[in-house]
């Protein structure tokens, strides 16, 4: 059965700093990777997805993941963050393109000023 | 891009009632549609998937006769939560998918009381 750790239950950084949310997924074939923001009191936004070719993708927000397939990891980063960056980010994986998808336990991010 | 509501974003009911939650997709027609429950400061468990004109599949573990779901149309799918009890209080999130991509609703917050 598919499913997806993310490692890190709560993260602050500065604002300015780089950033990297760690996902780890659990899954026999080639997955499906998506990466969501919820805001507080907000729906889930796509920031980016994975379904084949570059293993690095580029998202919205200034945002990038990288599917690694030897580490069964599918990382988000972004090279600065903004106050505005301030929410709960889920890693996300599926086993044909969005038939259920499983969402991980989620990362809080805080952003310092 | 695509939107998807959610009636009522929240509702209050007494412990024995029943409630109603519709999802829409307002411009886009959705042979699928998803349901989940979220805890606070939790993830998204998927609770079925439901399919226009067609039974809804239920995940291991959600009482099929206590969270009906119905999917008249291609637009509209319905969760009613019958004699709801406090323990079914949650964030109750749908979503709707195209052939390309998954939208998320903004969610409905359910309190019994």
């Amino acid at each position: 059965a598919q499913s997806v750790t993310q490692p890190d239950i709560h993260i602050t950084v500065s604002e300015g700093a780089s950033l990297e949310l760690r996902c780890n997924y659990s899954y026999g074939a080639t997955p499906y990777l998506f990466w969501y923001v919820q805001s507080p009191g907000q729906g889930l936004q796509l920031l980016l997805k994975y379904f084949s070719g570059d293993t690095l993708v580029q998202g919205i927000k200034g945002f990038e993941a990288e599917f690694k397939r030897s580490q069964s990891s599918f990382n988000l980063r972004k090279p600065s963050v903004h106050w505005s960056d301030a929410a709960e980010y889920f890693c996300a994986v599926g086993a044909v393109s969005y038939d259920k998808v499983i969402f991980g336990p989620g990362t809080s991010l805080s952003v310092i000023p | 891009g695509a939107v998807v509501s959610q009636h009522p974003s929240w509702v209050i009911c007494k412990s024995g009632t029943s409630v109603k939650i519709e999802c829409r997709s307002l411009d886009f027609q959705a042979t699928t549609m998803f349901w989940y429950r979220q805890f606070p400061k939790q993830s998204l468990m998927l609770m079925a998937t439901s399919n226009e004109g067609s039974k809804a599949t239920y995940e291991q573990g959600v009482e099929k006769d206590k969270f009906l779901i119905n999917h008249a149309s291609l637009t509209l799918s319905t969760l009613t939560v019958t004699s709801a009890h406090p323990e079914d209080s949650s964030f109750y999130i749908c979503s709707a998918r195209d052939p390309y991509e998954q939208y998320f609703g903004p969610g409905t917050r359910l309190t019994v009381t």
